[in-house]
């Protein structure tokens, strides 16, 4: 079974601010890791993905994360928030031979002018 | 080119009543995936096709719940006897057959059990 823990549900930053944003998996072989992002009213939209090459991956709008095995980790960050950032964020794994995503309960990010 | 479409944008019935969702996925991807997502959660797995067949229907919740693609394209996910508890967003997504694969998601349709 595969499973993610996003630790915070709620994170607040200022805007100019690094975001740095935790997602933990767990899978029991190696993992293809996703962030999604959810604008209000709107569907879910890939940032960036991880598919067992380069361990730093860059997505969009700025963002990356890094898959570090030893920690079970693949955090998201971007160096400096802005406004239009504002969102919620999912992380998502595929693993054991399955095609469906898992995702985490997800965080919401909010940035303070 | 278009993305995945769903139908209704919103749907609120009476607990007892059946209901019917629409997703019409990406041409040319040939898996397609429901998920259900309620407040304040993440998306939770109900369903995947692979063509016309179902490959995976473990995150069906009862036998309530029933999904079909006939012809590989447009599928439709079928919830009878509604229940309040069953009000959510359910979400549709299209890939290419590939682990690994991007998946692009619909809009949703949320749905309400009154």
């Amino acid at each position: 079974a595969q499973s993610v823990t996003q630790l915070g549900s709620h994170v607040s930053v200022s805007e100019g601010a690094l975001v740095l944003l935790r997602c933990n998996y767990s899978s029991s072989v190696p993992p293809y890791l996703f962030w999604y992002v959810q604008y209000p009213n709107q569907g879910l939209q890939l940032l960036l993905k991880y598919t067992s090459a380069a361990t730093l991956v860059k997505g969009i709008n700025g963002f990356e994360a890094e898959f570090k095995k030893s920690e079970t980790s693949f955090h998201l960050t971007k160096p400096s928030a802005h406004m239009s950032d504002a969102a919620e964020y999912f992380c998502a794994v595929s693993g054991a031979g399955s095609y469906q995503l898992t995702f985490g309960k997800g965080t919401k990010l909010s940035v303070i002018p | 080119g278009a993305g995945v479409s769903q139908t209704p944008s919103n749907k609120v019935t009476e607990k007892g009543k059946y209901v019917e969702l629409r997703c019409d996925p990406i041409s040319g991807h040939t898996a397609l995936y429901w998920y259900r997502q309620s407040l304040g959660q993440g998306p939770e797995f109900l369903i995947y096709f692979q063509g016309t067949g179902a490959a995976d229907d473990s995150g069906l919740p009862n036998d309530r719940f029933f999904a079909v693609r006939p012809e590989g394209s447009v599928s439709t996910l079928k919830i009878q006897r509604t229940e309040r508890g069953d009000s959510a967003v359910y979400l549709c997504a299209s890939s290419l057959y590939q682990r690994g694969a991007e998946q692009f998601f619909g809009p949703g349709t949320r749905l309400t059990v009154l």
